[in-house]
């Protein structure tokens, strides 16, 4: 399983985009890019996935770099809510692939 | 539609006693996964069942038993628990290729 390399902590305004990196660099062809974000304690709650094409959804945008080897995660309006940590994992997509999870990015939305 | 179910919420244990975390799904999903998460730290695969009738290690499997019961069920076991196996374990579930996992609420474990 590829590993991520992501920053310990960002902030950001609250109303700005959110902007959080990640590096893969030994990504392989069938593993996909996912994130998902821990609010408090709770349960991780998936956000988006993709492999090779930017992908958008309510809640958020991935772009994947062409090389595959990095991707960042984009918050268009961040709230106060968005407050949590964010982990970019890379997975299989084969049925039963692992989610390795990371240290992870600690967002904190300021007012 | 519940999604994953884990019981217990909480649990106290004694060092060496015993005790199962149990997990159900309801979205038919095939695989199935168990995490450990310290303080401060992202959360660690134990054991993860890609499909029904089969289990695999993960990082951190010592000190830890499961049994895929069926599709839906998905134990965790701690034979001897020790202060170390103070966590919280979440347990989640995926279904078909290239579809997101779903978590649970969690259990938090002290062992005193």
């Amino acid at each position: 399983d590829a590993k991520t390399t992501q920053p310990p902590s960002m902030d950001c305004a609250e109303g700005r985009a959110a902007n959080l990196p990640c590096n893969h660099s030994t990504i392989s062809g069938n593993e996909y890019v996912y994130w998902y974000r821990q609010i408090h304690s709770q349960g991780p709650q998936y956000i988006i996935h993709g492999l090779k094409n930017n992908e958008t959804n309510e809640m958020a945008s991935l772009i994947i770099t062409e090389d595959r080897k990095s991707s960042t995660l984009i918050l268009p309006h961040a709230t106060l809510r968005d407050t949590a940590v964010y982990y970019c994992i890379v997975r299989t997509g084969k049925e039963g692939g692992k989610l390795i999870f990371g240290q992870g990015t600690e967002l904190s939305v300021k007012p | 539609n519940a999604g994953v179910t884990q019981t217990p919420k909480f649990q106290v244990l004694k060092t060496g006693q015993s005790m199962t975390l149990q997990c159900a799904q309801d979205m038919n999903h095939n695989s199935m996964y168990w995490y450990r998460q310290d303080p401060g730290m992202g959360l660690r695969l134990i054991y993860y069942s890609a499909s029904e009738g089969t289990t695999d290690k993960g990082e951190v499997p010592n000190g830890y038993n499961v049994s895929r019961l069926n599709k839906r069920e998905f134990s965790l076991r701690l034979e001897s628990a020790a202060p170390s196996q103070t966590s919280v374990y979440f347990c989640a579930s995926s279904g078909h290729q290239n579809t997101e996992a779903f978590f649970g609420q969690g259990t938090r474990l002290t062992v005193v």
